[in-house]
């Protein structure tokens, strides 16, 4: 039961170009919404959050957008960087039990010179 | 550092041995939580522990897995009697206490476990 979706396992974009990854939740509880970034063999790092009150969040060349009614979320990076290839995970939250987070499966981001 | 330590960063394990890993939270922080990562898959939640406490122990298998985040030192996750499907990248987090409902986990490197 895969309650977090990101179906695109891969995506390649140009350097100075718009990124965008989305992500597919189907549980109507989760209320907060995480992007982390992977490089190989180390840990996720967190880049932005979103709570279900919101629709837009941004920080600097990240914006995560939220559309609640079709349990969507994005997250655009512009411009690109060759320092975000990387694996980017969506993560959801219900805050009303116990802090766990729901991964999704991963977007491998190739931005490429 | 003061970021959420982990180690052994590899590990190696025949079938049937016990695998212990350990984590140290950030400062200041006292909230707890394992993950697992099988090849190609996102994490998994295991469990969610604060001091001297699980919390939430429900993405933890039945048998031969546990953990605990003592009132002192690191919090271990224990797996006893290993099978080569426990082979996976178990990574730890931590996140502060008192900052509401909405608080960001963060994470350490990660213990790649690998079972002969």
């Amino acid at each position: 039961d895969q309650q977090v979706k990101q179906n695109s396992p891969s995506l390649s974009v140009q350097e100075g170009r718009i990124s965008i990854l989305n992500c597919d939740y189907t549980n109507s509880m989760f209320d907060y919404f995480l992007w982390y970034k992977k490089y190989p063999a180390e840990g996720p790092t967190f880049l932005i959050s979103i709570s279900s009150i919101k629709d837009k969040n941004e920080d600097g060349r990240f914006t995560v957008f939220l559309n609640k009614s079709a349990k969507h979320l994005s997250l655009h990076i512009v411009p690109s960087q060759p320092g975000d290839s990387a694996v980017y995970f969506c993560a959801a939250e219900n805050t009303g039990t116990a802090s766990k987070l729901t991964f999704g499966t991963g977007t491998r981001l190739q931005v490429t010179l | 550092n003061a970021g959420v330590m982990q180690n052994p960063r590899h590990l190696v394990r025949r079938r049937g041995q016990e695998a212990r890993l350990r984590c140290s939270p950030m400062k200041g922080h006292s909230h707890v939580y394992w993950y697992r990562q099988l090849p190609e898959e996102g994490l998994k939640f295991m469990v969610y522990l604060q001091k001297e406490n699980i919390i939430d122990e429900s993405g933890m298998p039945k048998e031969r897995f546990s953990a605990e985040f003592p009132k002192e030192g690191p919090s271990i996750l224990r797996i006893q009697q290993v099978v080569r499907g426990d082979s996976a990248a178990y990574f730890c987090a931590s996140s502060p206490p008192g900052l509401g409902n909405y608080n960001e986990q963060f994470f350490g490197p990660g213990t790649r476990l690998t079972v002969l």
